[in-house]
């Protein structure tokens, strides 16, 4: 069965840092979703790269695509204290009907 | 944005009785979902609804639950009994269309089975 894993559970870096998280996942997916949930409520969407974008920008996240290894990953780029929340992968293999989650990244940012 | 309401928050109840979460979706939106987060674990997608019906559902959607949108209202998940290892964190989602591929979730219900 498809599943989502980030390979990093935790990370705690200094406000002005860039950051990284990786994403891998075991079978075909057409889309990947970024998710960053805090602390109290649902995930909620950043950034979305199909399976035909090898990258996609939007604002400070930066998030790459590579369907042959099957891995994708975030980028944060001069991270803020706002930014500290848990951040999600997930996998879409049944166009839009169900999601397959990895089982995020806790991401601290502090000042 | 759009926002997907659920409720309770938080639900504690006794090992064999009823319950009934409730998620008030985007109002246009048309696809209706509920996962299962344990503590410390990843999301589990359980079920999703469309048109009256459930298209597909997962190994952990037991044969204790159920869900409906009775007349458009809430879309409810109904565990009936409930056991120990149902308690976890629900959220709900919806999305406009089965293609657009943003599902927007609620804050989640937590539940505690003793």
């Amino acid at each position: 069965s498809q599943w989502g894993e980030e390979n990093l559970q935790a990370l705690s870096i200094q406000e002005g840092e860039d950051v990284t998280m990786n994403c891998s996942y075991k079978t075909y997916t057409t889309v990947v979703h970024w998710y960053r949930q805090d602390s109290g409520r649902g995930p909620a969407l950043i950034i979305l790269i199909r399976s035909n974008e090898r990258e996609k920008r939007s604002g400070r996240l930066r998030a790459t695509l590579d369907t042959s290894s099957q891995s994708s990953s975030l980028s944060i780029t001069a991270a803020q204290c706002e930014d500290t929340a848990v951040y999600f992968c997930a996998t879409d293999a049944s166009m839009g009907y169900k999601l397959t989650f990895g089982t995020g990244t806790s991401l601290l940012v502090d000042p | 944005g759009p926002k997907v309401l659920q409720i309770p928050s938080h639900q504690i109840i006794d090992m064999g009785q009823m319950v009934t979460l409730n998620c008030d979706p985007v109002s246009n939106h048309l696809y209706f979902y509920w996962y299962k987060q344990i503590l410390g674990q990843q999301m589990e997608f359980l079920v999703n609804f469309y048109n009256g019906k459930v298209m597909e559902k997962s190994k952990l959607f037991k044969d204790q639950f159920s869900v409906e949108r009775p007349d458009g209202s809430y879309f409810t998940l109904k565990i009936q009994p409930t056991a120990l290892e149902d308690s976890a964190v629900y959220f709900c989602a919806s999305s406009l269309r089965d293609n657009s591929y943003e599902q927007y979730f609620g804050p989640g219900t937590r539940l505690t089975v003793l």
